[in-house]
């Protein structure tokens, strides 16, 4: 069955120091969609990014980075130079097929960016 | 723009009754979906829609769930004979494109501020 493991219950960092997320996933389908998200104290839940399963190029947005291995079966999360607005929860998810079929969220992982 | 618009915003509601649930996506978004969040459960995705359609509503957590989106616009979930394991919070989200979709921009989601529920 399909799964989503974040296996860091909790994180604190300094500002500015760099951050990485861990999201293992366990899928049998070949074609299926990994998620980020963020949900910082106010509640509301921010999507941060979406990848293919045939597409394993790695993405920069800003200070977000991510980096899918297939070979690993891991979607981590990196933030480079914290900054305290970037505390929050963060969650990763896999949705299997092309209609959101068997989509599972992660834990999340509490980040806290301390000033 | 706007963006997506729920309502209402909280609901209180007794074991047993129905209640209806709205998501008013962005203009044009031809994707929709609707999560919950709940204390017991995390995060859960419940469907999908592209244009009207929902390919797959395995996500519903019963059959007392349905999901319609008609005009390609508006949706709503209906939960019937609430009980209190439906108590949580629901989203709506909205992308222009959804899966299927090449990476970018197109694929998305923009949040709604939520339904609150509460089944006493």
């Amino acid at each position: 069955a399909q799964k989503v493991t974040q296996a860091q219950t909790e994180i604190s960092v300094v500002e500015k120091e760099d951050v990485t997320l861990d999201c293992v996933y366990e899928t049998r389908d070949t074609t299926y969609y990994l998620f980020w998200y963020k949900q910082p104290p106010s509640g509301e839940l921010v999507f941060l990014i979406r990848r293919n399963s045939f597409d394993e190029q790695n993405e920069i947005s800003g200070r977000y980075s991510w980096n899918f291995q297939k070979s690993t079966s891991s979607f981590n999360f990196t933030i480079t130079a914290s900054q305290v607005v970037d505390s929050a929860v963060y969650f990763c998810a896999l949705s299997e097929g092309n209609y959101g079929q068997n989509f599972v969220f992660g834990p999340g992982t509490r980040l806290s960016v301390l000033p | 723009g706007a963006g997506v618009s729920q309502s209402p915003s909280n609901k209180v509601t007794e074991k047993g009754k129905d209640v209806e649930l709205r998501c008013d996506p962005i203009s044009g978004h031809t994707a929709l979906y609707w999560y919950r969040q709940s204390l017991g459960q995390g995060l859960e995705f419940l469907i999908y829609f592209q244009g009207n359609s929902a390919p797959d509503k395995s996500g519903l957590p019963s059959d007392r769930f349905s999901a319609e989106r008609t005009g390609g616009s508006v949706s709503t979930l209906t939960i019937q004979r609430t009980q209190q394991e439906d108590s949580a919070v629901y989203l709506c989200a909205s992308s222009l494109r959804g899966f299927g979709a090449l990476a970018g921009v197109s694929n998305e989601q923009f949040f709604g501020p939520g339904t609150r529920l509460t089944v006493l």
